[in-house]
């Protein structure tokens, strides 16, 4: 099974911190993605990674920015958090090489901002 | 942009009666998935139907597709307790290639009561 793991479930931070939410899968999938999740929107999609050292912007990129230099890791940067960032941070991964890519995700990181 | 949107947002039924979740998309699609994801957890992919399928089962799931309406209809069948989570509809576009990129509506939140 593949298993996508998101290095905190909770996290509180204060505005201007520059924050870090990592995330690592297990099946050497080469798409990574970064959602954000907030109660009536469903899931917008930040920032993805079709491979290695390569990034594309989702639909609101804004106050983000992503690192991926290794296949099994995305991570997620807030270079400098603020209120309206609080939210649910969800990481996914999905692969060319299975049929029809069904994402597979995280348990997601609940981000406080205060 | 949000792609799906989902109808109804919120349905509350009696454990043994059967649920219906309804998603809209705008623009053409190779495929369409769904994924449920319970409280606090991330999502977990359902059941994805091609754009030339009309309907697909798995278990107590159906889904339907109808491309001239661009809809999607998730049906469960003799509902369960189990089956409280929320129901999110995906899409790809046609142009999104190999990168897995999925844009997801805002959810269906089901309560099965027992």
């Amino acid at each position: 099974d593949v298993k996508v793991t998101q290095s905190s479930r909770y996290l509180v931070k204060r505005t201007g911190e520059k924050v870090f939410l990592e995330c690592v899968q297990d099946m050497d999938h080469e798409n990574m993605f970064w959602y954000r999740q907030d109660p009536g929107l469903g899931l917008r999609l930040i920032y993805f990674s079709y491979d290695v050292k390569m990034k594309e912007k989702g639909d609101i990129p804004e106050g983000y920015s992503v690192s991926r230099e290794k296949k099994e890791r995305f991570s997620l940067i807030l270079e400098s958090a603020s209120t309206n960032q609080t939210s649910r941070y969800l990481c996914a991964s999905s692969s060319p090489r299975v049929s029809n890519q069904p994402q597979h995700f995280g348990d997601g990181t609940r981000l406080s901002i205060l | 942009s949000q792609q799906g949107e989902e109808d109804p947002q919120a349905l509350s039924i009696q454990e043994g009666e059967n649920a219906t979740m309804n998603c809209s998309y705008k623009t053409s699609i190779n495929n369409l998935q769904w994924y449920r994801q319970n409280s606090g957890r991330g999502l977990v992919h359902l059941i994805l139907i091609r754009s030339n399928e009309r309907e697909k089962h798995s278990g107590r799931l159906r889904v339907t597709l109808d491309t001239s309406k661009k809809s999607s209809s998730l049906l469960i069948t003799a509902s369960r307790a189990a089956d409280t989570a929320s129901y999110f509809c995906a899409t790809d576009g046609k142009g999104s290639g190999n990168t897995g990129k999925l844009i997801f509506g805002q959810g269906t939140t089901l309560q099965v009561k027992p």
